[in-house]
C-alpha cells in the first residue's frame, strides 16, 4: 500500500467539533474510496470519488458527512459536530485499471485513527 | 446485512503447518473476491484476488480456492510462517459495469496467530 498518503494519522476532536481527513492517491490515480472501521469490524464502504465529482456516496451518513475530490491536492473526509460514534479508523483507497480497463485490486493507504472525547 | 462473513474470528496455527481462512458470502452479483493482510495500526495491504469464473488462483505459500454453487472461498496459506500473524479480510466486489463502482464489501477479519 506504498503510495497512498493519508493524514494525519491519529487525530482527536471534542464532541461537537470538526474533523478533516486527507487523502493523496497514488502518483497518477484519479479515484479515491473511502471506507470506515469500527473497532471489532471490517472495513465499511462510505464514499467513491473521481477528480471534481462524487461517484458513489451510497455509505455515507446522511448527515454531517461530507467528502470532495478537487481538481489540485487530496481528498478530503470532512466530519462535522464529532460524536463519540464517529470514533474509528478511516481508510481510503485508489486503484489501477488493467490494460483491459478493468479494475484491479484496491491500494489502501495507512488510515486516520480518529478518538472524539 | 452481513454480504461477506468470517465466521471464524480468530485462528491459530504452528509455523510450517497450513493454515485455512475461510470466507462466506450471499450476493450472487460478487464477481472478484479479494483478501487483504493487515497488521496493527497499518492499512489492509493486498494479498491475492480471484475472478468468478475461475475456481482457483495460487500466489507463492498463498493459494485462494472459490466455490461459487457454495459462495464460499477459502485462504491456504502452506507453509504458515510467524510473519503471517495479522489479521485477514476477506472481500468481495459485484459486477463492473452496474452500479457498484468497484467498492469492496469486507468481511469481519480473522485474526491468524502463526507460532513458532
Amino acid at each position: 500500500n506504498a503510495g497512498v498518503m493519508q493524514n494525519p494519522r491519529h487525530l482527536v476532536r471534542r464532541r461537537g467539533q470538526e474533523a478533516r481527513l486527507r487523502c493523496s492517491p497514488m502518483k497518477g490515480h484519479s479515484h479515491v474510496y473511502w471506507y470506515r472501521q469500527l473497532p471489532e469490524e471490517g472495513l465499511k464502504f462510505m464514499v467513491y470519488l473521481q477528480k471534481e465529482n462524487i461517484i458513489d456516496e451510497s455509505g455515507m451518513p446522511k448527515e454531517r458527512f461530507s467528502a470532495e475530490f478537487p481538481k489540485e491536492g487530496p481528498s478530503i473526509l470532512r466530519i462535522q459536530q464529532v460524536v463519540r460514534g464517529d470514533s474509528a479508523a478511516y481508510f481510503c483507497a485508489s486503484y489501477t485499471r488493467n490494460l483491459s480497463g478493468r479494475i484491479n485490486e484496491q491500494f489502501f493507504g495507512p488510515g486516520t485513527r480518529l478518538t472524539v472525547l | 446485512d452481513q454480504q461477506v462473513k468470517q465466521n471464524s474470528p480468530s485462528l491459530s496455527v504452528q509455523e510450517g503447518r497450513i493454515s485455512i481462512l475461510n470466507c462466506d458470502y450471499t450476493n450472487s452479483m460478487f464477481d472478484y473476491f479479494l483478501w487483504y493482510k493487515k497488521y496493527p495500526a497499518e492499512g489492509p495491504t493486498f494479498l491475492i484476488s480471484i475472478s468468478s469464473i475461475k475456481d482457483k488462483n495460487e500466489d507463492g505459500r498463498f493459494t485462494v480456492f472459490l466455490n461459487k454453487s457454495a459462495k464460499h472461498l477459502s485462504l491456504h496459506i502452506v507453509p504458515s510462517q510467524p510473519g503471517d500473524s495479522a489479521v485477514y479480510f476477506c472481500a468481495a466486489r459485484a459486477i463492473a459495469g452496474g452500479t457498484s463502482y468497484g467498492k469492496l464489501t469486507f468481511g469481519q477479519g480473522t485474526i491468524l496467530t502463526v507460532h513458532p
